[in-house]
């Protein structure tokens, strides 16, 4: 799986947007983006994918540049709940698992 | 709740013992699999299942057995361990092995090797 690069760390006010940005360079054309999160004291929980077009649902939006070399996962609204570590993960199609990194670990400030 | 069950969620062992770690999925799922995560290192997968039948072993040590009886059980069997195994394993299960399948993690046990 091709590596990708987050920010070890962000902070940001409750109720404002959270942009969460991953570097991805070397994504190869077939590559999906994944996007998960881990909450203190649980198991990590899936956000949201995509391949080459934003996508959005219920928890967040992706958004894919358009050389795919970069997406960015944005939070409409951070909640204290969304304090957490995210991952940025990219998966080669086939029968391939998820490599996680070290992620983004996002503190919100009430 | 992700309709993936881990017990124990708590576990301490004597290096000389033997325990076992389950996991269980409510989903419907034909694929599971068993990472660990040390403190401050990332997760780390373990094991991969497919339709009850193993399909990555990510050079784990043989002291770590896996047991997949059917598609909702996995199991990983534990013998002899050393203190650096203590972790955080976590087990998880997809639809199946195809890309696009988002995986639903359980919660985890908190092992601790004395």
């Amino acid at each position: 799986d091709a590596k990708t690069t987050q920010p070890n760390s962000m902070e940001s006010n409750e109720e404002e947007p959270v942009h969460l940005p991953c570097n991805h360079s070397t994504i190869s054309g077939t590559d999906y983006i994944h996007w998960y999160r881990q909450l203190p004291s649980q198991g990590p929980e899936y956000v949201i994918h995509g391949l080459t077009s934003n996508v959005n649902n219920r928890m967040a939006s992706l958004a894919i540049a358009e050389d795919r070399k970069s997406s960015t996962l944005i939070l409409h609204r951070a909640t204290l709940r969304d304090a957490a570590v995210y991952y940025c993960i990219l998966r080669t199609p086939g029968n391939t698992p998820l490599v996680f990194g070290k992620g983004t670990r996002l503190s919100v400030i009430a | 709740e992700t309709g993936v069950t881990q017990t124990p969620r708590h576990l301490v062992m004597g290096m000389t013992n033997k325990k076992s770690l389950k996991c269980e999925q409510h989903l419907g799922h034909n694929a599971m699999y068993w990472y660990k995560q040390s403190a401050k290192k990332p997760l780390e997968l373990m094991f991969v299942y497919n339709f009850k039948e193993q399909t990555e072993n990510n050079s784990v040590p043989s002291r770590f057995s896996p047991e997949c009886p059917n598609s909702s059980h996995l199991f990983l069997h534990l013998h002899t361990l050393q203190p650096e195994d203590s972790a955080l394993y976590l087990c998880a299960s997809s639809q199946n092995g195809v890309t696009y399948n988002e995986q639903f993690f359980g919660p985890g046990t908190r092992l601790t090797v004395l």
